[in-house]
């Protein structure tokens, strides 16, 4: 089976850095991806990782290390908008190449 | 394109009662998936289908039934509801496999109260 570990909530003040850790244990890694959930929204598409390293969006970054089982996804320059949950999602090979999700984080842009 | 769209919102069941929850994507998307939210607990696959005529179980697919007749819709049934079947449902496609393909997009969710 698969583990995959995230903080429930975060905090953090509007202008600031966010670092959202992702931690995860599975048999056939096969790609990471980040989701942005609004309260009461579907979750929408942030960022893709399969290789080691930083893949950078705009204001939104996402690392990964395979060999650690560890990625983050980092918000610089907060806003109140990205006041959100943040889903870390899994694919695995021995799962069907199917998708499994951490519980979320749930993140709070305080002014 | 109105991307992936779930009818109904939202609805309450007398425990026992059937229904079925509809998806539909206008992307012409190969897969499509049913997964149901839970607070504290992410995002869980019930089925999903890797085309037009095929189905699969996921992770927790005991009490619900799907079907995909069509390419675009992709229905989810509950023959006879229970409390526990209570949560918010969401539907997701995406076009292909590897990379970029591998996209889910999500719908606005189904939020079912079973009384």
């Amino acid at each position: 089976g698969q583990n995959i570990d995230q903080p429930t909530e975060m905090t953090a003040t509007e202008g600031a850095i966010v670092q959202i850790n992702c931690t995860y244990q599975t048999s056939g890694f096969n790609g990471l991806f980040w989701y942005q959930q609004h309260a009461g929204e579907a979750p929408t598409f942030l960022s893709y990782n399969v290789l080691d390293g930083l893949e950078e969006k705009g204001r939104f970054s996402s690392f990964l290390s395979r060999s650690k089982g560890y990625s983050y996804l980092l918000l610089k320059e907060l806003q109140m908008k990205d006041s959100a949950s943040y889903l870390c999602a899994v694919r695995d090979r021995q799962a069907g190449n199917m998708l499994t999700f951490g519980g979320g984080t749930r993140l709070m842009v305080k002014p | 394109n109105a991307g992936v769209t779930q009818t109904p919102k939202f609805r309450v069941l007398k425990t026992g009662q059937s229904m079925t929850l509809l998806c539909a994507q206008d992307m012409n998307h190969e897969y499509m998936y049913w997964y149901r939210q839970d607070p504290g607990m992410g995002l869980r696959l019930i089925h999903y289908s890797v085309g037009e005529g095929t189905t699969a179980k996921g992770e927790v697919p005991d009490g619900y039934n799907v079907s995909r007749l069509k390419k675009q819709n992709f229905l989810l049934g509950l023959e006879s509801a229970a409390p526990s079947q209570t949560s918010v449902y969401f539907c997701a496609s995406k076009p292909g496999q590897g990379g970029r393909q591998e996209t889910q997009y999500f719908g606005p969710g189904t939020r079912l109260l079973v009384l």
